[in-house]
């Protein structure tokens, strides 16, 4: 089955500064990457996706690459703010079941 | 209405109970799914129904039965659970389950099982 690794596990950024999240997946016919926000003790929250036919996406503060050939996309937060703060999860399709897997994700810390 | 709605928000219940977990929504979603998420982890797929019918089971223990009624509602009927079992009960929807979807996700039920 797919297989997403999520890198780094823990972030920590000052406000203002970039944050940026990798993730790799394994399955070479997966074709669809959301990435989710999830704050404590609430749902996670789509944040941005990104398809296979499409190298990169952006909105606003936020933007997603995928390379597909490596088989990796990345998440990119610019200007961070403290409202950040959130675990992030990568995902993929996987590409004969529909299924979503996810990645360990990320802690992301921004401080003030 | 772009929000999936999840009751109750918070249970807890003994290892001899029985409870139901329950998902509406009214989007016109034909896909819904139950995932679980244990603290610090990522959402875990339990479940999918599509068009009402039960296409994927991940192998999960009987003691969860998922039960889909009609297109805008799911239950998850909980019986005999372990400790082990507590965990943020989510369930989600998309359109008709195809490959390419935004899953939206209710807010979840926090189930602890004594």
């Amino acid at each position: 089955g797919e297989n997403v690794e999520q890198h780094p596990s823990t972030l920590s950024v000052q406000e203002g500064d970039s944050a940026v999240i990798k993730c790799t997946y394994s399955d070479s016919a997966s074709n669809y990457f959301p990435w989710y926000k999830q704050e404590l003790g609430k749902r996670p929250q789509l944040i941005i996706d990104i398809r296979s036919n499409v190298g990169e996406k952006k909105d606003q503060r936020i933007a997603v690459t995928l390379n597909k050939t490596a088989k990796h996309f990345s998440l990119h937060i610019t200007e961070t703010q403290p409202e950040d703060s959130a675990v992030y999860f990568c995902a993929a399709i996987h590409g004969s079941n529909y299924k979503l897997t996810f990645g360990k994700g990320t802690l992301l810390t921004v401080n003030p | 209405d772009t929000e999936v709605t999840q009751t109750p928000k918070h249970l807890v219940m003994g290892m001899t109970n029985k409870k139901s977990l329950k998902c509406e929504q009214h989007m016109g979603h034909r896909a819904m799914y139950w995932y679980k998420q244990k603290a610090k982890k990522p959402p875990e797929l339990m479940f999918v129904y599509s068009y009402e019918k039960l296409s994927i089971n991940e192998s999960v223990p009987s003691r969860f039965s998922p039960e889909c009624p009609n297109s805008s509602l799911l239950n998850l009927h909980l019986h005999a659970l372990q400790p082990e079992d507590s965990a943020l009960y989510l369930c989600a929807s998309s359109p008709t389950g195809g490959r390419n979807e935004k899953l939206f996700f209710g807010s979840g039920t926090q189930l602890s099982v004594l």
